[in-house]
């Protein structure tokens, strides 16, 4: 069954440092994988998606993920945290299942980035 | 503009009781999710449809029955609430398919935080 587990339930970066958020995937077949940022109290949105047209994708608010199949991540970065990216970030693979497409989400990683 | 809103945005009641949650997604998708996210932050989805018909339930009780009276609205209603209800749901939704940019792009609203007592 294909499925997606994050490292770590909780991150900690100083203003300014690099931000890694892990997740592998597993997947018998080539997944759609997708990061969603999720505010305090509000809804999930989409931060990016790999859907293998590039290996390297690219999203919002200078997010970016590597697809690497031999390692089978989907790792999340940005090169410089900033205080308005505290957040808690869901890895997800999309499975087709009965002609419609569910997320299948990783149990979130809680970003803090202290001052 | 809101592209997918629930309404309640809170919902505070007691055990036993029923109550509804209503979605309206204004994007012309042809997909309509509930999705549940516990104390834990855990999300799980619950049922998805697909131009009013149900395609996905994923094992939730029958307390819980969907209803979509077009493809744009799709409203839970929840009979005999139970403590363990408690949780934000939320909805979503998708264009299908596999064409386009925005394929597997799903679309969430701002949740509704269902607290039972």
């Amino acid at each position: 069954a294909q499925s997606v587990t994050q490292l770590g339930s909780h991150v900690s970066v100083s203003e300014g440092a690099l931000v890694l958020l892990r997740c592998n995937y597993s997947s018998s077949v080539p997944p759609y994988l997708f990061w969603y940022v999720q505010y305090p109290n509000q809804g999930l949105q989409l931060l990016l998606k790999y859907t293998s047209a590039a290996t390297l994708v690219k999203g919002i608010n200078g997010f970016e993920a590597e697809f690497k199949k031999s390692e089978t991540s989907f790792h999340l970065t940005k090169p410089s945290a900033h205080m308005s990216d505290a957040a808690e970030y869901f890895c997800a693979v999309s499975i087709t299942q009965g002609g419609s497409e569910k997320l299948v989400f990783g149990k979130g990683t809680k970003l803090t980035v202290n001052p | 503009d809101t592209a997918v809103s629930q309404t309640p945005k809170y919902l505070v009641t007691q055990m036993g009781n029923d109550k509804s949650i209503k979605c309206e997604q204004n994007l012309g998708h042809d997909t309509m999710y509930w999705y549940k996210q516990d104390s834990k932050k855990f999300l799980k989805i619950m049922f998805s449809y697909n131009n009013k018909e149900l395609i996905i339930n994923e094992t939730v009780p029958n307390r819980f029955s969907p209803k979509s009276p077009d493809k744009a609205h799709l409203n839970l209603h929840i009979n005999s609430l139970e403590l363990g209800d408690s949780a934000v749901y939320f909805c979503a939704s998708s264009q299908g398919g596999l064409a386009g940019d925005d394929w597997g792009e799903q679309y969430f609203g701002p949740g509704t935080r269902l607290t039972v007592t």
